[in-house]
């Protein structure tokens, strides 16, 4: 059974320093995986994915996530965070075509301090 | 055009009442769903349609009668609905090939059950 384990339901961080999000997966067949924000009243939106290409992925709004096969972990960086990063981030794993389950992580939330 | 568009974005209904959820998309996927996502939790899986045909049912109560008239359409009927299903409800959408791409969602439905 694949599953998806975030740590920390919340960070905080100060505006211009590193965000760093945790995600670890387990899955018994190589994974799919998925970072998507959500902000307030609103549904999800891509940010990055997985999908066995390259294990460093580039997402949008310079996010970045790193495939470790080895650690079982997605985890989602940033540089410098802004005020405007600050929203609810899910981690989604999938065991890729032909199914259309997607496991969901419980979400971190992240404020970002001025 | 990559958007979902769900319509009502907000919709209060009594348990006695009949109402519908609708989704729409054009880029052409084959596979669309409902999810139903609490505050401050991850959306839960509820149906998945793949090629207009129903896929997935996720054991939900059958107050919850999905439909999809055609591949660019979704609807979900609502009838005697309990206050716990107040939430907000989120169509998506993704190619045929399900788990190996990403979810397209919709801004979702809040829905209050009075």
């Amino acid at each position: 059974a694949q599953s998806v384990t975030q740590l920390g339901s919340h960070v905080s961080v100060s505006e211009g320093a590193l965000v760093l999000l945790r995600c670890n997966y387990s899955s018994s067949v190589p994974p799919y995986l998925f970072w998507y924000v959500q902000y307030p009243n609103q549904g999800l939106q891509l940010l990055l994915k997985y999908t066995s290409a390259a294990t460093l992925v580039k997402g949008i709004n310079g996010f970045e996530a790193e495939f470790k096969k080895s650690e079982t972990s997605f985890h989602l960086t940033k540089p410098s965070a802004h005020m405007s990063d600050a929203a609810e981030y899910f981690c989604a794993v999938s065991r890729g075509s032909g199914t259309y389950k997607y496991i969901f992580g419980t979400g971190t939330r992240l404020k970002v301090l001025a | 055009d990559t958007e979902v568009t769900q319509t009502p974005k907000h919709l209060v209904m009594g348990m006695t009442n009949k109402k519908s959820l609708k989704c729409e998309q054009h880029m052409g996927h084959r596979a669309m769903y409902w999810y139903k996502q609490k505050a401050k939790k991850p959306p839960e899986l509820m149906f998945v349609y793949s090629y207009e045909k129903l896929s997935i049912n996720e054991s939900v109560p059958s107050r919850f009668s999905p439909e999809c008239p055609n591949s660019s359409l979704l609807n979900l009927h609502l009838h005697a609905l309990q206050p716990e299903d107040s939430a907000l409800y989120l169509c998506a959408s993704s190619q045929e090939t399900g788990g190996a791409g990403e979810l397209f969602f919709g801004e979702g439905s809040r829905l209050t059950v009075l």
